[in-house]
């Protein structure tokens, strides 16, 4: 039972553009969100985090908006970088250290 | 400061075998879960040590275990390796329960494991 679900397993975009990644949950007690990226052969790596009382949360050109209603979670990277091109996963969490993650959704970020 | 520190890298093994995988925190992180990663099915929770003890476990068979020791170490240990268990298994370390805007796991570079 899939619990975290990123329905786009890839998107292409243009380097300067705004890149949108978008990820669905089932689970009304989460109340914790994360996004990672991850390059291949190394770890996925802490991006940005919201929690349920929030509805959005900034960090330089990440911005993590999330829709409690719609049970849908999104993260906005402005403006896009050839460097931004990894796979991105975003988690949702209940219970303190456990975490569900998404399957993942590889950008590509294009000069 | 260093950072999460999984050995091996990589590893191949023999279906029906048994394997050990390391994990070493990031030094005062006394929280460490294991993740399994295969192709199309992202990150699969298997376990989370806190203070040698199992706090939270995911939906895989017995055959994974794992344990903490009391320098916040850990090790998860596959029996009877099957070729479904190939993936990267991936260790995270945090600090304590959420704090602040910028909880997160710290994520090892994984251990890769192949079983033929």
């Amino acid at each position: 039972d899939q619990q975290v679900k990123q329905n786009s397993p890839s998107l292409s975009v243009q380097e300067g553009r705004i890149s949108i990644l978008n990820c669905d949950y089932t689970n009304s007690m989460f109340d914790y969100f994360l996004w990672y990226k991850k390059y291949p052969a190394e770890g996925p790596t802490f991006l940005i985090s919201i929690s349920s009382i929030k509805d959005k949360n900034e960090d330089g050109r990440f911005t993590v908006f999330l829709n409690k209603s719609a049970k849908h979670l999104s993260l906005h990277i402005v403006p896009s970088q050839p460097g931004d091109s990894a796979v991105y996963f975003c988690a949702a969490s209940a219970d303190f250290n456990k975490f569900y993650f998404g399957s993942g959704t590889k950008l590509n970020v294009k000069p | 400061k260093a950072g999460v520190t999984q050995t091996p890298r990589y590893l191949i093994k023999t279906r029906g075998q048994q394997v050990t995988l390391s994990c070493s925190p990031i030094s005062g992180h006394r929280s460490v879960s294991w993740y399994q990663q295969t192709p199309g099915q992202g990150l699969q929770f298997l376990f989370e040590y806190f203070s040698e003890t199992q706090r939270n476990k995911g939906n895989f068979p017995g055959r994974f275990s794992g344990r903490q020791f009391s320098n916040s170490r850990s090790e998860m240990n596959v029996s009877t390796l099957e070729l479904g268990d190939s993936a990267l298994y991936l260790c995270a370390s945090s600090s304590m329960l959420r704090q602040g805007k910028d909880y997160g796991y710290t994520f090892g570079s994984g251990t890769r494991l192949t079983v033929v």
